[in-house]
Formats: structure tokens, sequence, C-alpha cells
């Protein structure tokens, strides 16, 4: 079974904090990516990689950066966190990006921005 | 560009009724379809997907799924609702990169 893991379930930080969240998958898939789920607007894409070292930018980046450096690790770093950034973050993988393959979802985290 | 719809954020049907949760779609090509269940306090999860095989897909848990090419549709059906099925279910549209639907949460009355 694939595996995508994310390092924290909740986290709780304070506004101006430099904040990483961590996505580990063991299948070797090619894409990975960054959501943020919020009550009635679904799942946003912030960002995606579709190699190692190359990003894409999703539909709401701003606020955002991620770190490739290894296939199988995407981060997500808010620089410098605010209110509005409260959110839940999910992070997924799949083998492609276009055509009939699936993503695989970590289990989320829920950050609370302070 | 690809986008889906699905109308309504809530539905509510009684244990052992008719599930049916809409999703229509946009995309400019012949295009690959999924559903996901997310239950509380968890990631998504694939239910289903459309690749051009067959237009009705059979997916986990007892739902299927039809494609219409003519209605843009691809509709979510389980015959008996379960109280298990409570959940939040997204339909996505994958042109080059997945859009998903704002989500309907589904809830089972006992």
């Amino acid at each position: 079974d694939v595996k995508v893991t994310q390092s924290s379930r909740y986290l709780v930080k304070r506004t101006g904090e430099k904040v990483f969240l961590e996505c580990v998958q063991d299948m070797d898939h090619e894409n990975m990516f960054w959501y943020r789920q919020d009550p009635g607007l679904g799942l946003r894409l912030i960002y995606f990689s579709y190699d190692v070292k190359m990003k894409e930018k999703g539909d709401i980046p701003e606020g955002y950066s991620v770190s490739r450096e290894k296939k199988e690790r995407f981060s997500l770093i808010l620089e410098s966190a605010s209110t509005n950034q409260t959110s839940m973050y999910l992070c997924a993988s799949s083998l492609h990006g276009r055509g009939p393959y699936e993503q695989y979802f970590g289990p989320g985290t829920r950050l609370t921005v302070t | 560009a690809q986008s889906v719809t699905q109308l309504g954020s809530h539905v509510s049907v009684s244990e052992g009724a008719l599930v049916l949760l809409r999703c229509n779609y946009s995309s400019s090509v012949p295009p690959y379809l999924f559903w996901y269940v997310q239950y509380p306090n968890q990631g998504l999860q694939l239910l289903l997907k459309y690749t051009s095989a067959a237009t009705l897909v059979k997916g986990i848990n007892g739902f299927e799924a039809e494609f219409k090419k003519s209605e843009t549709s691809f509709h979510l059906t389980k015959p008996s609702a379960h109280m298990s099925d409570a959940a939040e279910y997204f339909c996505a549209v994958s042109e080059s990169n997945a859009a998903f639907g704002k989500g309907i949460t589904l809830s089972v009355r006992p």
C-alpha cells in the first residue's frame, strides 16, 4: 500500500513564525502536491512538484514556498505565518500528473496560527 | 480549463435509502474522473475512477458512478446507505493536475 505521511497531525504556531510542514511518500511517485482545505472551499492547490528540485505554483501560492530535495519528501514552508493560514493542510502524491493516476493523501495537518 | 461542480454542500439520507451525489465536469479533453471520500480527521481516499474503459464504474464500499458524456456528469450512487457512509465526498477531474470539487457532506439518519 502507498503510504503518505505528514510530520504533524496538529500544530499551533504564533503569527510571524516560520512553519515547516513535512510530507514523505514511500512509493517512488513522481508527483507531489500540497493543498489546503477550508470549509465550503474544498481543496485548493498551493504548490506541486513533478520531479526533484522542480516546483510549480498552484492556485494559491502566496505566502507559501516549497522544497523538494529528495523524491520522497516534499516540504511546505510558511515564511511568516498569519492567522489567515489557519487551515487543514493535505499532502498527496501520484505516479504522474496527467492521466488515470489517482492521488494518495496523507492524514493532514491541522494548523492553527494565533 | 478543467473544473468540477458539486451542487449543494450537504445531503442527508435515511439508513437503507439510495445515495445520489451529483458531479458535473468541464474538460477540454476526454476526462479522467475520480470520486474520493474523506472520513473525519483523515485524508482523502479513492472510491473509484473513470478511465474510459467502461461508463459504469464500480468502486469500494458498494459505490458506483456512471459517466455520461452528453450530460458531462459523473454522479455517485449507492443503492442502500449505511451509517458508516457518513463522510465528505469529493469529485475530481484530471486534465493536467486534478481539480477537485468543493465536496459534499453526506449524513445518514438511523
